[in-house]
């Protein structure tokens, strides 16, 4: 079965950028998508489609996607981006999520 | 706006059954596919299962399969996930969410928590 394997924390300074990233078999040949979930929340679609921002996503939210490698990548990180951050793709008909990264922004 | 709304969580004992339900309002159900998500208290989200808009196609993860059905009926907007003979490793919350195979998962609703214990 396919796997992708996140970093289990990331941290970052205020105002400063933020890079989290997913590995997967080549998972540059899907599409991937990204979900934020705050403490005690449900998870929000942040990025969608490797480098898609829903309506209401801020600019500041990019993803990228190739070879064995996608990235989420957060540029002048706030204090309100702190949460837990999922990848996902499909893969023969089966969804398939990362094991999460906590993001803290010092 | 897109609502979902989950019901049906609580205690059941392994090996009982339960059903979930999912009311969905703010788009055409019937043209979307539907997810049920999972989480367990502390850890990551799995995927659980997935149905088409015309109820054609159903997907399951192997962690399910065989136990759980998911099914919907599109006339009362509902999605419902049954869950039978339940394991205590089945306790979570369960996400009911819009989305189907290859898209993203585009809203979620609040989630409804199952344990599995005598």
């Amino acid at each position: 079965s396919y796997e992708l394997t996140q970093p289990l924390s990331v941290s970052v300074a205020l105002g400063q950028t933020a890079r989290i990233t997913c590995g997967g078999n080549n998972i540059g040949s899907k599409y991937v998508h990204w979900y934020q979930q705050r403490p005690g929340q449900a998870p929000v679609l942040v990025i969608s489609r490797d480098n898609d921002r829903p309506s209401g996503i801020p600019e500041r939210f990019s993803g990228s996607n190739s070879g064995n490698t996608a990235t989420l990548t957060i540029s002048r990180a706030q204090a309100g981006d702190e949460a837990d951050y999922y990848c996902q793709v499909w893969d023969s008909n089966t969804g398939v999520f990362g094991g999460g990264t906590k993001l803290t922004v010092l | 706006e897109v609502q979902l709304v989950e019901s049906g969580g609580g205690l059941v004992q392994p090996g009982g059954s339960l059903r979930l339900s999912c009311a969905a309002s703010g788009f055409t159900f019937s043209r979307y596919a539907m997810i049920w998500v999972r989480q367990a208290a502390g850890k990551g989200l799995e995927w659980v299962s997935v149905i088409s808009g015309g109820n054609n196609s159903t997907y399951y993860a192997d962690s399910v399969k065989g136990r759980f059905t998911i099914s919907r009926d599109n006339s009362k907007n509902t999605l419902y996930l049954q869950m039978n003979s339940p394991r205590v490793e089945d306790t979570a919350v369960y996400y009911c969410a819009k989305g189907g195979v290859g898209a993203p998962i585009d809203c979620w609703g609040q989630g409804t928590l199952v344990t599995v214990s005598s």
